[in-house]
This record gives structure tokens, C-alpha cells and sequence, in this order.
């Protein structure tokens, strides 16, 4: 079963400003991760957060993660035209083997 | 260097046909998957094999049939397509199977049934 709800579905904004989704789970998890898909691409990934951790930074993604509100978000500061892609969380359910999507936020970035 | 690669990248067939989608990795690592991506963009996992070993199978129709010949490459055949298999498919890999590390995905095939 989808693990992964995102928020919001499609998220439009102006060049320069911040971009953040949210990603919330069901289920306690081993970690999360988020990841990119241009369209007609396949999957990019971004950045990894562990249970045990709280914020991670990579140039300009934060990602924070709070498991006892079983939810994570993606900052991107300062979006360019070449963020437009699609987003997607990913868990590793505590015991699985596997990674479990949401259904992916829709960002576009208007110049 | 394409670290994963599928093949073909588009693949258009009739219901009832038998076809096959070939991913090959040259990362070294230990994981293969496959995954079906649906027209609402949502990603399911089908199967996962660790060192040629089949290790997920997720309820997936036994039309359905992956094979792995060595650890760097993981094949998917379909036996009698049908309309509801159209949709694009994605090959993986990562570093073991333990769900710890990123995953890194292919190109996609764009599977179209008619």
C-alpha cells in the first residue's frame, strides 16, 4: 500500500523563491529519502535523511524530517527555472526491503 | 557512463504479445528492481533481486517474470500484454538491500499496449 502522501500535489511559484514540500508516512521508518523526475526521466536522487536525524542540508535542499509526527519536508531555496520536475519522498519501512513512494508534488517554476 | 541502462526506451505492442525490457547497472552494486511507474505519476515497487536472488515480489501477476543472469543485470519478460500493463517501467540498483542507501534508477521504458 502507498506509504507516502504528499502536499501539495502541484506546487507553481516565481523564479527566486523558495519552494517547500511536505511528505507525510504511516508506517515508523528506517529512513527517507526524496528524489527528482523530470519529465520523460527517470528518478534523481537528492538527499537521504536517517530516523535519527532531525534537518539535512545540500547546496540548496533542506530536508527535515519529525517521526513523531511521521512527516518530512523539502525546502529548495532560491528555485531556478531547472527545478520544474517532479518531487517524491521515499520511506524504507522499519523491516522492509524496499523503498515505499508517495504520489510526488508537481513543481513548476515560473521565469 | 550511463550508470543504469534499459532497453528499449519505448516499446509499443498488441495485447497478447510477449515482451521483454533488459536493465543493466554498472555500479557494482548488489540490488536490482524493477518498478512501474502509472499514469498518475504513482511508483510501485514489483520485484527486487540481491546477488541474482529474488527477494521481493510484490503481488505482482505471474505474467509477469524477472530474471537476473548475473548481479549487474536484471531482465523483465510479460507474457500476454494487456491494456492495463501500459504504463512505464523503471530498472534500480542500489548499494544492498537493507533499504540504507539511494537508490539509482533508469531511463524508463514507456510500455504501450494496445
Amino acid at each position: 500500500s502507498q506509504q507516502g502522501e504528499e502536499d501539495p500535489q502541484a506546487l507553481s511559484i516565481q523564479e527566486g523563491e523558495n519552494a517547500t514540500m511536505n511528505c507525510s508516512y504511516k508506517t515508523s521508518i528506517n529512513n527517507l529519502q526524496w528524489y527528482r523526475q523530470n519529465s520523460g526521466r527517470g528518478l534523481v536522487h537528492l538527499i537521504l535523511i536517517r530516523s535519527n536525524e532531525r534537518e539535512k542540508h545540500s547546496g540548496r535542499l533542506r530536508v527535515t524530517l519529525d517521526t513523531s509526527k511521521k512527516s518530512s519536508s523539502l525546502l529548495i531555496t532560491a528555485s531556478r527555472a531547472a527545478d520544474t520536475a517532479s518531487y517524491f519522498c521515499a520511506t524504507t519501512p522499519q523491516g522492509a526491503q524496499k523503498l515505499v513512494f508517495g504520489q510526488g508534488t508537481r513543481l513548476t517554476i515560473n521565469p | 557512463d550511463t550508470a543504469v541502462s534499459q532497453t528499449p526506451k519505448y516499446l509499443v505492442t498488441q495485447m497478447g504479445n510477449d515482451k521483454s525490457i533488459k536493465c543493466e547497472q554498472n555500479l557494482g552494486h548488489d540490488t536490482m528492481y524493477w518498478y512501474k511507474q502509472d499514469s498518475k505519476k504513482f511508483l510501485k515497487i514489483m520485484f527486487s533481486y540481491n546477488n541474482k536472488e529474488l527477494i521481493i515480489n510484490e503481488t505482482v501477476p505471474n505474467r509477469f517474470s524477472p530474471k537476473s543472469p548475473d548481479k549487474a543485470h536484471l531482465n523483465l519478460h510479460i507474457n500476454s500484454l494487456e491494456l492495463g500493463d501500459s504504463a512505464v517501467y523503471f530498472c534500480a540498483s542500489s548499494q544492498d538491500a537493507a533499504g540504507a542507501y539511494e537508490q539509482y534508477f533508469g531511463p524508463g521504458t514507456r510500455l504501450t499496449v494496445t
